[in-house]
């Protein structure tokens, strides 16, 4: 079984200043992908970031990074010069690659981010 | 571009009315596709999946059904709503299992008084 714990139910940050939003996950899958979504209050669910098990190098998709550390099962999003837009919730999830996951995403409980000005 | 539609955006039913949500994925085909339930401040928890058309695969034993009549539309039914089955249902497509790919339509907000 998968499990994804985000331990964080709420950060906040200045703006312009960078956020780290922690996820540690637990998996007995060799193979797997983690993802980050981000959660407006609109509630549409918008993919921000991917970070495959086997890939050596840290994501980045321009102002957001995953910091991985594959040994300590952490998959921490890093947002560089928060905006105002950047407040939502933001979800961790994990994609395992067992027998019969087909996809699936098991998510984390989630971490509301506020920026202020 | 793939784009993901789904209907209602609001609903509002009684308990024990019946349910029917609708999903449709444009510009692609054979997709993987999955319904979720979110609760009020709470993560997601998939519900169905399904890889391909007659294809359907349960998570959480409750008292909703899903179909997948064509291969790019999935619906999520109940016979009888509960009042617990009020929550934001989301649906997602894959383009395959290893993907890293996962997007999410915009969501049907389920009240159920």
């Amino acid at each position: 079984a998968q499990k994804i714990t985000q331990t964080q139910p709420g950060m906040f940050v200045q703006e312009k200043e960078a956020v780290t939003l922690d996820c540690t996950y637990d998996t007995s899958d060799q193979s797997y992908g983690l993802f980050w979504y981000k959660q407006p209050s609109s509630g549409e669910m918008i993919f921000l970031i991917y970070q495959g098990s086997y890939d050596e190098q840290n994501a980045t998709e321009g102002r957001y990074s995953l910091n991985f550390q594959k040994a300590r099962k952490s998959a921490n999003l890093v947002i560089s010069a928060s905006q105002l837009g950047d407040s939502a919730m933001y979800f961790c999830a994990m994609r395992g690659t067992g027998g019969t996951s087909y996809g699936k995403l098991t998510f984390g409980q989630g971490t509301i981010l506020t920026v202020h000005p | 571009s793939q784009t993901i539609h789904q209907w209602p955006a609001t609903l509002v039913q009684p308990v024990g009315s019946p349910l029917s949500l609708e999903c449709t994925v444009e510009g692609t085909s054979n997709p993987n596709l999955y319904w979720y339930r979110q609760a009020a401040g709470r993560g997601l928890q998939l519900l169905f999946y399904s890889v391909g058309i007659g294809q359907i695969s349960s998570e959480v034993p409750q008292n909703l059904s899903a179909s997948r009549p064509q291969d790019r539309q999935f619906i999520l039914s109940s016979k009888k709503l509960l009042l617990s089955d009020s929550g934001f249902y989301l649906c997602a497509w894959g383009p395959g299992q290893f993907s890293n790919e996962q997007y999410f339509g915009p969501g049907t907000r389920l009240t159920v008084t």
